[in-house]
């Protein structure tokens, strides 16, 4: 089966410009995920979503961060102002649903903020 | 606040030798702990998933297994290959608060497997 795909793989911007990341999961995969990963750091969620619906964005930046999946399919993820913190790589990962199936993570995007 | 620790940030064996690495978490509510392997520059693979009802699972040359009263779970690496060398990560499932579970990570270990 394909695997999670993620584009761009790099990304570098000035701070305060805008960015936008784009993630297709596993086909049939209900539940997708949106983790940041600083150097040296595990994941972070950001945003948990099951078919098109929003689980849980507690941890979502909500006044610069933003994410959709339209048709319970593909996922945007957008960063509207960068700033040098956001520095990370960005994950994408999709599962079947059930609490006991395992993440299949994407390659993640690296964005460098300057 | 959910943490998840992991000991020793980093090891470095020769090739051959059998290697336990470590994690804990702060909560005993935890739904299933998954431990899971990350290449330079590439995203997490799955290692094993471990239920919160079982003690331990086994994949080829890979043992994990967990002590919910003790808030631990370890990963064993039979007969270390070069191969093996990469960061891995536990990650537990736990009640977010926030009305969902979430997958907390620990930082991870990094394993280098010296030939």
């Amino acid at each position: 089966e394909a695997g999670v795909a993620q584009s761009p793989r790099y990304k570098i911007i000035e701070k305060r410009q805008s960015v936008a990341f784009w993630c297709n999961p596993i086909s049939g995969h209900a539940t997708l995920y949106w983790y940041q990963q600083i150097l040296g750091q595990g994941p972070k969620l950001l945003i948990q979503f099951q078919n098109n619906g929003v689980v849980d964005d507690s941890q979502l930046p909500k006044d610069r961060f933003s994410a959709e999946r339209l048709k319970g399919v593909d996922s945007t993820l957008k960063i509207q102002p960068a700033k040098l913190e956001d520095s990370a790589v960005y994950l994408c990962a999709s599962s079947p649903g059930a609490r006991d199936s395992p993440l299949h993570f994407g390659n993640g995007t690296r964005l460098t903020v300057t | 606040k959910q943490e998840v620790t992991q000991i020793p940030a980093a090891l470095s064996v020769p090739e051959g030798e059998n290697l336990v690495l470590n994690c804990s978490f702060t909560d005993s509510a935890i739904y299933n702990l998954q431990w899971f392997r990350q290449d330079p520059g590439k995203g997490l693979t799955s290692l094993l998933l471990i239920q919160s009802s079982q003690r331990e699972q086994t994949s080829g040359r890979l043992n994990a297994s967990l002590d919910k009263s003790s808030g631990r779970s370890t990963l064993y690496i039979a007969a270390s290959q070069p191969g093996d060398s990469a960061t891995y990560l536990c990650a537990a499932l736990l009640w977010s608060g926030a009305g969902s579970y979430q997958l907390t990570f620990g930082k991870g270990t990094k394993l280098s497997v010296i030939p």
